[in-house]
């Protein structure tokens, strides 16, 4: 098993710019999440998804969208892309949503300038 | 809401001496709590956790934790660290809301 994949793992942005983040797992697990990581903030939840067609809201998810049409994919989307959305963005995924261990793809750092 | 607080920034320790990092975590009932190591560039990995049971916890790379409810703690322990222990170290903390709230980090220092 490949586990959760991420696409790209680097990438620069002018302001303004959209683009998605491609994360897919081969688990066939039913929760899905993104996560931006920042200095001195741990990790803070933009997105979730308890399966497929459902998705829903974490902690920081303005400016972010997400649609999970697949159990595999879960892609996040800047739609405009800001300075203040530049940091390393995680997606991870776990058998359901009760199960809470997670497993994290390997990343991608996001600069916005 | 749960919360979980990582006092340590940053810790260095020499090689072959032991480890301690701290996690105190504000939930009302038991929690799920996890340790996570970040190696520079590198995604998370789970290290252990702790559902129920044993207060005492093994997990990978001969770490430990010791879950202690009267002080609502879940410190990450290593008797001698190596090298390649330098990393970022996040403690978790799962609740009834299904989701995972993360500290800080603490970032681990190996000096030879």
């Amino acid at each position: 098993n490949a586990g959760v994949t991420q696409t790209p793992k680097f990438q620069v942005l002018k302001t303004g710019q959209s683009m998605t983040l491609q994360c897919a797992q081969d688990m066939n697990h039913e929760y899905m999440s993104w996560y931006r990581q920042d200095p001195g903030m741990g990790l803070r939840l933009i997105h979730y998804s308890v399966g497929a067609g459902i998705t829903d809201q974490g902690e920081v998810p303005n400016g972010y969208n997400v649609s999970r049409s697949t159990t595999e994919d879960f892609p996040l989307r800047l739609l405009s892309a800001a300075p203040s959305q530049t940091s390393v963005y995680f997606c991870a995924s776990r058998r359901e949503r009760e199960s809470y261990e997670q497993y994290f793809g390997p990343g991608t750092r996001l600069t916005v300038t | 809401a749960q919360s979980v607080t990582q006092p340590d920034i940053h810790i260095t320790v020499s090689e072959g001496a032991s480890l301690e990092l701290r996690c105190n975590y504000s939930y009302g009932a038991t929690p799920y709590l996890f340790w996570y190591v970040q190696s520079p560039g590198q995604g998370l990995q789970l290290l252990l956790k702790y559902f129920s049971g044993d207060t005492l916890v093994q997990g990978i790379k001969g770490f430990e934790a010791e879950f202690k409810r009267s002080q609502s703690s879940f410190n990450l322990r290593k008797p001698s660290v190596h090298w390649s222990d330098a990393a970022e170290y996040f403690c978790a903390v799962g609740a009834g809301d299904y989701k995972l709230s993360f500290g800080a980090g603490t970032t681990v220092t190996v000096r030879a």
